[in-house]
């Protein structure tokens, strides 16, 4: 159990363009979801948490127009980096803990790595 | 805010040899302290963890401690073996964020046969 999606796993956009990256929670529910940026031989770094129902909490010095988060419901959060250059070019990682019995463990998506041309 | 040490950055041990690895956290208020192992492109799993309750937790191979005090905990991985290389990440965090993780810089590990 708790397992953890993303997709795509894999996107080449040009610079200037959007893209989406959605995160499921494949058999629990999970209020909150979590978005991490890891850039290579990097430590995971705490973009935002995402909030179902309500706006997402973003981490100090992470844009919130740049890095848009939805989370619809409860199997579901998307992050969707507008405006994309190649600086934005990491690996995207999102996590998430099930909603019963107050887990605290996170369970992680397997990544999405975004190169922007 | 939070603040999570990690060293070292990397680690090389023959086979069989023990390995460990240490982070610091800055905020008292933490209580719940995971260890991730990470291959190269892939998520982080989860190998570990341990809750300010508890000073010592052991699985197999593996044990983590933790010094509530002076604001630090430990992996041990003991008899390591060549699967055992990865990056291995620790973390920290509150109960009040909802499993919000920080994370330490990360440790490579590589275990030479």
């Amino acid at each position: 159990g708790a397992v953890v999606s993303q997709h795509p796993s894999r996107v080449i956009c040009k610079s200037g363009t959007s893209v989406k990256i959605e995160c499921r929670s494949l058999d629990f529910q999970a209020t909150t979801m979590f978005w991490y940026r890891q850039f290579p031989k990097q430590s995971l770094m705490l973009m935002a948490t995402s909030n179902e129902g309500s706006k997402a909490t973003y981490e100090q010095g992470v844009e919130k127009d740049k890095f848009l988060i939805n989370h619809a419901s409860l199997t579901l959060s998307t992050l969707t980096v507008t405006s994309a250059h190649p600086e934005d070019s990491s690996f995207y990682i999102c996590s998430a803990n099930p909603l019963a019995g107050g887990e605290e463990t996170q369970y992680f998506g397997p990544g999405t790595r975004l190169l922007v041309l | 805010g939070e603040n999570v040490e990690q060293h070292p950055s990397t680690l090389s041990v023959q086979e069989g040899d023990s390995a460990v690895i240490k982070c610091t956290y800055s905020d008292s208020a933490s209580n719940y302290f995971p260890w991730y192992k990470q291959e190269l492109g892939k998520r982080p799993q989860l190998i570990i963890d341990i809750r300010s309750n508890v000073g010592e937790k052991k699985d197999q191979r593996i044990a983590v401690t933790l010094n509530k005090t002076a604001k630090h905990f430990s992996l041990h991985i003991t008899e390591t073996q060549p699967e055992d290389s990865a990056v291995y990440f620790c973390a920290a965090s509150k109960n009040n964020q909802g499993g919000k993780l920080i994370f330490g810089q990360g440790t490579e590990l590589s275990v030479k046969p």
